[in-house]
């Protein structure tokens, strides 16, 4: 099955620095990365993914880019304030729509 | 529009007993995951369901762990009899479909066994 991972497990990082997280995935299948932001007491929630077909995206502060060949994936949050604080997830999802996630990186931005 | 809902928020039961989870997916979607979230750890696919068919329940303990979605609407999660190892995050989320659709998650029901 697929197997992701996720590095680093904790980042601290001052505002307005940027953050990088990055994620490997063993199944070429895989075609659709999410990456979701994980609060206290919230659901998770979507903030951008990408699909095989793209190498990179960007949505203001926060980009993500996939390298297939070499199958990893990585966040990249720009700018960054406290309300960026909060647990990361990435994903790795296959047609059928079974993700597999990472284990998470807790991301701590001080003001 | 409502997003996913999800009954209790927190439970505490000691083990050997059973439990129930509820899940209220958002309107019109199709297909209905449950996940569990062990602490420190990313959430893993328990169930996956597309309407009232189960697609995928590789991953589910059979032996102690059952899900259904009869109407094709809400779910149930059960755990019977609960063991401590089952102390986790039980996450419920939905999708308009499987593929590329974005999954909305609940906000969870946290399961302490004693």
């Amino acid at each position: 099955g697929e197997n992701v991972e996720q590095h680093p497990s904790t980042l601290s990082v001052q505002e307005g620095d940027s953050a990088v997280i990055k994620c490997t995935y063993s199944d070429s299948a895989s075609n659709y990365f999410p990456w979701y932001k994980q609060e206290l007491g919230k659901g998770s929630q979507l903030i951008i993914d990408i699909r095989s077909n793209v190498g990179e995206k960007k949505d203001q502060r926060i980009a993500v880019t996939l390298n297939k060949t070499a199958k990893h994936f990585s966040l990249h949050i720009t700018e960054t304030q406290p309300e960026d604080s909060a647990v990361y997830f990435c994903a790795a999802r296959s047609n059928a729509g079974k993700s597999t996630f990472g284990d998470g990186t807790t991301l701590t931005v001080k003001p | 529009e409502a997003g996913v809902a999800q009954s209790p928020r927190y439970k505490i039961i000691e083990k050997r007993q059973s439990v129930a989870f509820w899940c209220n997916p958002i309107s019109g979607h199709a297909t209905l995951y449950w996940y569990q979230q062990i602490l420190g750890q990313g959430p893993k696919l328990l169930i996956q369901f597309q309407n009232n068919g189960v697609v995928d329940d590789s991953q589910l303990p059979k032996d102690r762990f059952s899900a259904e979605r009869l109407k094709g609407v809400d779910s149930t999660l059960k755990i019977q009899p609960a063991k401590l190892e089952d102390s986790a995050v039980y996450l419920c989320a939905s999708s308009l479909t499987t593929g590329y659709n974005e999954q909305f998650f609940g906000p969870g029901t946290r399961l302490t066994v004693l």
